[in-house]
């Protein structure tokens, strides 16, 4: 069964560019989470989506980020424009339901200049 | 703000030893709680969950839930370098599940 699938895996911008993420969940998850990991510190939930809609957004700096899940299926994350502040590592992850289950994907590091 | 903490570490042991790592929450309502796995430069993996007062063994793990201390802990019995990653504590927060900050393992040959 393949697993959570995220691009890209690294990616270097300047401050005030925009950059998008994408992630594929595991065949059959309804449920999609991006979450935020900065060094050293857990993963802090951006956005939840149950399908094509948003469950859960409340953290999400909705200044600068967006997300969507247009067909229930796969996603995409935007930040525009990024901040030093960004710099981290955006975990896409998906589960069957909602529990606390979750599948995670490799990750897609971003360094904010 | 519903919270779960944890010891950030290091906590290390000598190989073969138990690890103990804990985890608190605040939210009293809580009744499920999950442990993962994160190598360094890698992504998180589900290792354990409870979801009842109690311990749950899996292997060389133990998972403990005491709801009325407001504390969840994973015991690692025999211990290998294999097992040295950061351990982060999931629980309920609000619609959604809250990581706690992790707690660094490093297990000494």
């Amino acid at each position: 069964e393949a697993g959570v699938a995220q691009s890209p895996r690294y990616k270097i911008i300047e401050k005030r560019q925009s950059v998008a993420f994408w992630c594929n969940p595991i065949s059959g998850h309804a449920t999609l989470y991006w979450y935020q990991q900065i060094l050293g510190q857990g993963p802090k939930l951006l956005i939840q989506f149950q399908n094509n809609g948003v469950v859960d957004d409340s953290q999400l700096p909705k200044d600068r980020f967006s997300a969507e899940r247009l067909k229930g299926v796969d996603s995409t994350l935007k930040i525009q424009p990024a901040k030093l502040e960004d710099s981290a590592v955006y975990l896409c992850a998906s589960s069957f339901g909602h529990t606390g289950e979750l599948f995670f994907g490799e990750g897609s590091r971003l360094t904010v200049l | 703000q519903k919270e779960v903490e944890q010891n950030s570490g290091p906590l290390s042991v000598p190989e073969g030893a138990i690890a103990s790592l804990n985890c608190t929450y605040s939210d009293r309502g809580s009744q499920s709680f999950f442990w993962y796995r994160q190598y360094s430069g890698k992504s998180p993996e589900l290792i354990m969950f409870i979801y009842s007062n109690g311990d749950k063994e899996d292997g060389r793990f133990t998972a403990q839930l005491n709801k009325a201390s407001q504390y969840v802990s994973l015991l690692i019995r025999d211990s290998q370098p294999s097992d040295s990653a950061t351990y982060l504590c999931a629980g309920p927060g609000g619609q959604n599940f809250v990581f706690g900050p992790g707690t660094r393992l490093s297990v000494l040959p």
